[in-house]
């Protein structure tokens, strides 16, 4: 069974561009979430998408955006990049909301110039 | 305010000891603790839970405690392999924050030596 995927793997942009990261969970998988990693911050829950529909949300501003498609595979859109959000952003699959344990993907490496 | 702390930021164990990792938390709330292993280039790999409800889980050379009243879970890795060097995440749920939102501590790079 294929895990995670995440694209692209590598990312760099601009100050003041927007960016769009893909993941596709395991197949079966309904529950896609996000988290963005930074050394200062580390691991951070951004937030969770079940049925095409946002459940949960971290702590971020409204720049961070997602969504999920019928097929469970689900897309997050940072608007109007800023230098703090170069970071690791992975996401990460359960079958449902009820599944505790969360399967990651490698991630997309964001950086900001 | 972190409330998932891991306090060791490295440790380093010979192949064949035991390596304990360590973590504490502040949210009373949390009621589902997990631990996870990242290598460098990849994403957070599941290695073993605990629900609130046991005080220990084990899963091969893998087993967590829980010491609920301390707040306090440790990993313990029986025999170390050099596979096992990685950096280690406690993360934590709870019904307030939602099973998904997990807390993640600041990890522990484990360095095993052959």
């Amino acid at each position: 069974k294929a895990g995670v995927t995440q694209t692209p793997r590598y990312l760099i942009k601009t100050r003041g561009q927007q960016v769009t990261l893909s993941c596709s969970p395991i197949s079966g998988h309904r529950s896609v979430s996000w988290y963005q990693q930074t050394p200062g911050q580390g691991l951070q829950f951004l937030f969770e998408y079940f049925s095409e529909t946002q459940r949960n949300k971290g702590n971020f501003p409204g720049r961070f955006s997602g969504r999920q498609f019928s097929n469970s595979r689900s897309e997050m859109n940072v608007s109007t990049l800023e230098l703090g959000d170069s970071a690791l952003y992975l996401c990460a699959s359960s079958f449902d909301r009820v599944d505790e344990k969360l399967f990651f993907g490698s991630g997309t490496q964001l950086s900001v110039l | 305010d972190q409330q998932v702390k891991q306090n060791s930021p490295s440790l380093s164990v010979q192949e064949g000891r035991i390596s304990i990792l360590n973590c504490d938390y502040t949210n009373s709330m949390f009621d589902y603790f997990l631990w996870y292993k990242k290598y460098p280039a990849e994403g957070p790999t599941f290695l073993i839970s605990i629900s609130s409800i046991k005080d220990k889980n084990e899963d091969g050379r893998f087993t967590v405690f829980l010491n609920k009243s301390a707040k306090h879970l440790s990993l313990h890795i029986v025999p170390s392999q050099p596979g096992d060097s990685a950096v280690y995440f406690c993360a934590a749920s709870g019904t307030d924050t939602g099973r998904r939102a997990l807390t993640f501590g600041s990890g522990t790079r484990l360095q095993v030596q052959p």
